[in-house]
């Protein structure tokens, strides 16, 4: 049981460059979020699916887009990054509101 | 709006010191409400949550917290921390709108 699966676990991007991070998760939850991690900021919800086919912003939408075609993927796009998008990122998923299981993390550096 | 609030940033203890940590909320209607923790260079891993019934939940590693409406709080504690204990222990609630807010986090290092 593999649980919430992020790749990649580090990556390198200049300014102006697009990546895609990936999630995945095998316990059939309905509910995924991305969630990015700054020193002292506690987590900030990016955006969230409660289901295939239905996305919606969080609090820090800004310069990401998600999709979320299947049950079981939900990846996070960033376009043009931005110094701003240094971070670390978490995707979770959760059956709804219990508890939620966190992937082990992306750590992306923008320069 | 909701929002949780962790009023200890960084909280240093004695090797079995007793622990415990604020936590409070807002938001009117019925939460679910959980305490994670991080190991340094790990992911957030459940210590305990508390969905309803007997205020006082217990969790793993000899965690506990306790619920108590009327304050809008939900503390974390340990009678006795390890040096083991030290990570970043993060309060978080579960609206309606199934989404987690998070508190900004509290460091606990714990010196052998």
């Amino acid at each position: 049981n593999a649980g919430v699966t992020q790749t990649p676990k580090f990556r390198i991007l200049k300014i102006g460059q697009s990546m895609t991070l990936q999630c995945a998760q095998d316990m059939n939850h309905n509910y995924m979020y991305w969630y990015r991690q700054d020193p002292g900021m506690g987590l900030k919800l990016i955006y969230y699916s409660v289901g295939a086919g239905i996305t919606d912003k969080g609090e820090v939408p800004n310069g990401y887009n998600v999709s979320r075609s299947t049950t079981e993927d939900f990846p996070l796009r960033l376009e043009l990054a931005a110094p701003s998008q240094t971070s670390v990122y978490f995707c979770a998923s959760s059956l709804d509101r219990a508890e939620a299981f966190f992937g082990q993390g992306t750590r992306l550096t923008v320069v | 709006a909701q929002s949780v609030s962790q009023h200890n940033h960084h909280v240093i203890l004695s090797e079995a010191a007793s622990l415990e940590l604020g936590c409070n909320y807002s938001y009117g209607g019925t939460v679910n409400l959980f305490w994670y923790v991080q190991y340094p260079g790990q992911h957030l891993q459940l210590l305990l949550k508390y969905f309803s019934g007997d205020p006082l939940v217990k969790g793993i590693k000899g965690f506990e917290a306790e619920f108590i409406k009327s304050k809008f709080s939900f503390n974390l504690r340990k009678p006795s921390v390890q040096w083991s204990d030290t990570a970043e222990y993060f309060c978080a609630l579960a609206s309606g709108t199934y989404k987690y807010i998070f508190g900004t986090g509290t460091r606990l290092k714990v010196l052998a």
